[in-house]
């Protein structure tokens, strides 16, 4: 059962645009809800996170959506730069369990 | 240089051979995981442990096995019954801090086994 589900798988994004990543959950009890960027041939880096409490959180270019009543997130990246091509996963955990991560989306930016 | 170190980056491994892979941290980290990763399929956890000599099998534990005998390392052997096993493994850890509060998993960089 995937509790977490990521759109969309690709995405193709113009240099100076806004990629928008979004994640749908299932579970209520989730309470915090992480995004990682993965670059070819690395693992994960936690990139920005935000727990339920709060309906937007930004740092830098990198914002997080949050929408309870929906159980939606999404991950907004403004002025999107060559260099934000890569793969993002977002996730979601309850407590001390353990992390459930979306099927990932593969960005590219083009000049 | 504190961090995860996975090694090695790259395993080559003949058809029924067991092989283990080396996940060391040096974060001081309560928690560590093992993740396999393929294509289109994000991450799915494997084994996690929570403190020293105890361990949790994940979604996807059979053919595989792990260890936790010292705080820093969590070794992950993938058997010969692991039925597909090339892929890319990823380790990761994480400060446990009970069942109150979440902390943030950090990875390695990943070991890209191929069986042949």
């Amino acid at each position: 059962q995937q509790q977490v589900k990521q759109s969309p798988q690709s995405l193709i994004v113009q240099k100076g645009g806004i990629s928008i990543i979004n994640c749908a959950y299932e579970n209520t009890a989730f309470d915090y809800f992480p995004w990682y960027q993965q670059f070819p041939g690395k693992g994960p880096a936690l990139l920005i996170a935000i727990r339920p409490d709060v309906s937007e959180k930004k740092e830098g270019r990198f914002t997080i959506s949050f929408n309870k009543s929906a159980k939606q997130f999404s991950l907004h990246i403004m002025d999107s730069q060559p260099g934000d091509s890569a793969t993002y996963f977002c996730a979601a955990i309850f407590g001390n369990e353990k992390l459930t991560f979306g099927t990932g989306t593969r960005l590219t930016i083009i000049p | 240089d504190g961090g995860i170190t996975q090694s090695p980056k790259y395993l080559f491994r003949k058809e029924g051979q067991n092989v283990t892979l080396s996940c060391e941290q040096n974060l001081n980290h309560d928690a560590m995981y093992w993740y396999r990763q393929d294509p289109g399929q994000g991450l799915r956890l494997i084994y996690y442990s929570q403190i020293v000599n105890d361990f949790q099998k994940g979604d996807i534990a059979e053919g595989y096995s792990v260890s936790r005998e010292k705080k820093e390392s969590f070794p992950l052997t993938v058997t010969s019954a692991q039925k597909n096993p090339t892929a890319f493994y990823l380790c990761a850890s994480s400060i446990d801090r009970g069942s109150l509060t979440t902390d943030t998993q950090y990875f390695g960089p990943g070991t890209r086994l191929t069986v042949l």
